[in-house]
């Protein structure tokens, strides 16, 4: 069985400050790893993914996410907040059998 | 390459009404996904199915159902609507046959049940 547990609902930052995102998951195998972002009324869009290859991960927007296995965390971060990234974020795990399971998000907000 | 199209973007339904919602996938995607999003539950998936045939299937009951069509679009069903199914309901796709690629969502059906 494979799960995942975002650590903040919600978080808040000033424009032009640091973000970072928690997610930890629990999975049985090798996991792929995904954050998803969703603006109000839209659908998800892929931030980047992780799949074995390079522990860091580079995602669009500036965004970036480091595998840690040993603390079976992948955290979202980016180094300056801007008033677009204010959205929800979805962190989510997926097994060799395609089985995704998404966490509960996590509401950005951005403080001018 | 289009995107992920769902249609229609909103509806307005009746209770015990029932609605059936489209969503056609990006050129070469074989797998379509459903999900039910609402504020109290978050994501829950609904159903997948890949070249025409249920893959999975999450925890509904059955007045929710689905099917693919041999061109890979795909439609849901809802029979008997309840208020609880106000959520918006979106689709997702991907390439079936490879591993741990992510989805491409589309923007989503917003359904009202009044």
């Amino acid at each position: 069985a494979q799960s995942v547990t975002q650590l903040d609902s919600h978080v808040s930052v000033s424009e032009g400050t640091p973000v970072l995102l928690r997610c930890n998951y629990s999975s049985s195998y090798s996991p792929s790893l995904f954050w998803y972002v969703q603006h109000p009324n839209k659908g998800l869009q892929l931030l980047l993914k992780y799949t074995s290859a390079a522990t860091l991960v580079k995602g669009i927007n500036g965004f970036e996410a480091e595998f840690k296995k040993s603390e079976t965390s992948f955290h979202l971060t980016k180094p300056s907040a801007h008033m677009s990234d204010a959205a929800e974020y979805f962190c989510v795990v997926s097994d060799p059998n395609n089985d995704m399971r998404f966490g509960a998000g996590t509401r950005l907000t951005v403080k001018p | 390459k289009a995107g992920v199209t769902q249609t229609p973007r909103y509806l307005i339904k009746t209770r015990g009404q029932q609605v059936t919602l489209s969503c056609s996938p990006i050129s070469g995607h074989r797998s379509v996904s459903w999900y039910q999003q609402t504020p109290g539950q978050g994501l829950q998936f609904l159903f997948e199915y890949f070249s025409e045939t249920q893959r999975n299937k999450g925890n509904f009951p059955g007045r929710f159902s689905g099917r693919q069509f041999s061109n890979s679009r795909s439609e849901m069903n809802v029979s008997t609507l309840e208020l609880g199914d106000s959520a918006l309901y979106l689709c997702a796709t991907r390439d079936g046959s490879s591993l741990n690629y992510g989805y491409t969502f589309g923007s989503g059906t917003r359904l009202t049940v009044v």
